[in-house]
């Protein structure tokens, strides 16, 4: 059973970078797709991006300037910077494996339980 | 401003069905594959529907989806109280902003 876990900092400062990292566990990182998604309070969910286990990336273009994402197969994680962040920003971040069989069919089918990220000073 | 249309909120009483619709455009629903989400207040949210009708394993036959044009819907049959939630459809934008919508959700009142 795969599970996933996000980790970071809880408060940020505005103008600062958020930096996320999400474990995965009782799996492998590899041969798939991966994800940050986000939630203001009280709000709806917003996709910020993909990563592949290779290392290739799509944003959301609303978040492309501020967003990077990245890998680490050794490790069995990836993460999730945003930076210039602003109280826009302070949301439940989630982190989700992607179900893709075919173009347009992505779901995701596996989520980390959140961590919420307050920007702040 | 969500570019997938939900009601803000449906009710219905134990034991009953409810559908839950998902209205989008020619870009995305009209283009590629619906998902569902259910999100327990407090919790994660969970896939309960991917390409447009498939149940991932554990999610029980209570609920389907459907798609048709650039709508699609969510049903629900034999309502639990448990099944009160906030849901979420979603699917890829093909447009020029690519990438991956949400409605707006849909809170459900077993009521």
């Amino acid at each position: 059973q795969v599970q996933l876990q996000e980790s970071g900092p809880g408060l940020v400062k505005p103008s600062e970078t958020l930096s996320l990292s999400c474990t995965v566990s009782g799996g492998s990182i590899n041969n798939y797709y991966w994800s940050w998604i986000r939630q203001p309070p009280g709000r709806g969910l917003e996709w910020i991006g993909y990563i592949y286990y290779t290392g290739s990336t799509n944003y959301n273009p609303s978040l492309k300037s501020r967003v990077t994402m990245s890998v680490d197969t050794s490790k069995n994680h990836f993460s999730l910077k945003l930076n210039s962040v602003t109280a826009a920003d302070t949301a439940v971040y989630y982190c989700a494996r992607v179900y893709y069989e075919t173009s347009g069919s992505d779901a995701f089918d596996v989520w980390g339980q959140g961590t919420m990220i307050t920007v702040s000073s | 401003q969500s570019v997938l249309t939900q009601p803000p909120s449906v009710s219905a009483a134990p034991g009953q069905k409810v559908t839950i619709s998902c209205s989008g455009s020619s870009s995305n629903i009209g283009k590629n594959y619906v998902s569902w989400y259910q999100q327990l207040p407090g919790t994660a949210p969970k896939l309960l529907i991917y390409e447009n009708n498939k149940r991932p394993s554990g999610i029980p036959d209570r609920f389907s989806g459907s798609k048709s044009g650039t709508s699609a819907t969510l049903g629900i049959t034999g309502l639990q109280t448990g099944d009160e939630a906030d849901y979420y459809c979603g699917t890829w934008e093909s447009s020029l902003s690519a990438g991956m919508v949400f409605g707006r959700g849909t809170k459900l009142t077993v009521v």
